[in-house]
């Protein structure tokens, strides 16, 4: 099985930029996905296919890779956007999924 | 527009099973995905348990494999989860949802989620 690394919180002014990070060696052979979590609701997707959003999700999120980090960017952060952030994956058997420990967003 | 719902009972007893069941409305649930449970203990982050195709096939997570059955049934357009001998470690909040069968693994819709304690 493979792991998928978060810093497990990060902060952002209000209106600025942040990077979420996801590390883990399978990411050289599969792209991450990005869900948020507000307290007491389900995950949301964000982010899949490395950079591609769904229906409804704002323009200000993106994600990009580099090596074996994942990033999801948020740009101009809004206060709404305070919430956990989880990227997961497959592992490098393709058969399993990975979560990332997830990151604490707290938007000051 | 396809919504999913966790159904099943909120108490469980040590040593028991833990039975759950996704019904997928406004879509079928044959092809093209996988339909996955996903768990996240209090105040933890999300671990995934598994998924199922249509036809049957499952994979699950290595570390719950020897407890874990995960099954469907197309007529219902539904997809079950049971648990062997939890414990209170079990307890959490259990997730279906929706996964893309392709190697870019995103889940999309989820359900709203069902707690689960595990408690005498």
């Amino acid at each position: 099985s493979s792991e998928l690394t978060q810093d497990p919180a990060v902060s952002v002014a209000l209106g600025q930029t942040v990077r979420i990070t996801c590390q883990g060696d399978n990411l050289r052979n599969y792209y991450a996905s990005w869900s948020q979590q507000k307290p007491g609701q389900a995950p949301v997707l964000l982010i899949y296919a490395q950079n591609t959003r769904p229906s409804g999700i704002p323009d200000r999120f993106s994600g990009s890779r580099s090596g074996n980090t994942a990033s999801l960017t948020i740009t101009g952060t809004q206060a709404e956007d305070e919430a956990d952030y989880y990227c997961n994956s497959r592992d490098n058997s393709g058969n399993h999924v990975v979560f990332g420990g997830g990151t604490k967003l707290t938007v000051l | 527009q396809v919504q999913l719902q966790e159904s099943g009972p909120g108490l469980v007893k040590p040593s028991q099973t833990l039975s759950l069941t996704c019904t997928v409305s406004g879509g079928s649930i044959g092809g093209g995905f996988y339909w996955s449970w996903i768990r996240q203990h209090p105040g933890k982050g999300l671990e995934w348990i598994g998924y199922i195709y249509y036809s049957g096939s499952t994979y699950y997570n290595p570390s719950l494999e020897s407890r874990v059955i995960i099954s469907v049934d197309t007529s219902k357009n539904q997809f079950s989860l049971k648990l062997r001998y939890v414990t209170a470690a079990d307890t959490a909040v259990y997730y279906c949802a929706r996964e893309d069968s392709s190697a870019y693994s995103w889940f999309d819709p989820w359900g709203q989620g069902i707690l689960v304690t595990v408690s005498s």
